[in-house]
């Protein structure tokens, strides 16, 4: 059983244009969520995280929208770069348990110069 | 403080031959995790562990071990390689700020 669903599974955006990749969770225990980035022969590095107690967190160029309600979440890349381009994972963890990650399948990310 | 450091990068086994991955980290995390990566698929929990002297299993343990004798090391092992395990494997640790991953080891199973 997939937990979080992610799309789209790939995405190609123009240099300055707007990334938007969104999730969507089924565990209403989960209580945190993370997007990890991660390029080719590296091991993923957390982006950005966010706690349901809030509906957006930005940093940067980077932003998450959560909406609670929906069990969503999605992340926004603003005036996107050749450098942003990767694949991007969004996961979710609960707080009862061992902090393990669920993860989504990925976004593999093209920014277009 | 180098994070969390996986040995070896690359390998390559046969059907049937036994190796062990290393994994350490040197920040006292006491929550480590290993996942496989396989391509264009999200990263699927094996093992993980809350503390030296406890593991438990994942999402997908078949054809695999752990031990975690100490804070800092979390070693996993396959016994009898197989085609399946051909993936990337990566090691990870948790702290307040999140989780962070090693550099992973491409294994291919021949």
């Amino acid at each position: 059983q997939q937990q979080v669903k992610q799309s789209p599974q790939s995405l190609i955006v123009q240099k300055g244009g707007i990334s938007i990749i969104n999730c969507a969770y089924e565990n209403t225990a989960f209580d945190y969520f993370p997007w990890y980035q991660q390029f080719p022969g590296k091991g993923p590095a957390l982006l950005i995280a966010i706690r349901p107690d809030v509906s957006e967190k930005k940093e940067g160029r980077f932003t998450i929208s959560f909406n609670k309600s929906a069990k969503q979440f999605s992340l926004h890349i603003m005036d996107s770069q050749p450098g942003d381009s990767a694949t991007y994972f969004c996961a979710a963890t609960g707080s009862g348990s061992a902090r393990q990650l669920t993860f989504g399948s990925g976004t593999q990310l093209t920014v277009l110069p | 403080n180098a994070g969390v450091t996986q040995t070896p990068k690359f390998r390559i086994l046969k059907i049937g031959q036994s190796m062990t991955l290393q994994c350490t980290q040197d920040m006292n995390h006491n929550y480590m995790y290993w996942y496989r990566q396989d391509p264009g698929m999200g990263l699927k929990l094996i093992y993980y562990s809350v503390g030296a002297g406890i593991t438990d299993k994942g999402e997908v343990p078949n054809g695999y071990n752990v031990s975690r004798s100490t804070t800092e090391d979390f070693p996993l092992r396959l016994e009898l390689a197989a085609p399946s395990q051909t993936s990337v494997y990566f090691c990870a640790s948790t702290v307040r700020q999140g989780t962070f991953f090693g550099q992973g080891t491409r294994l291919t199973v021949v």
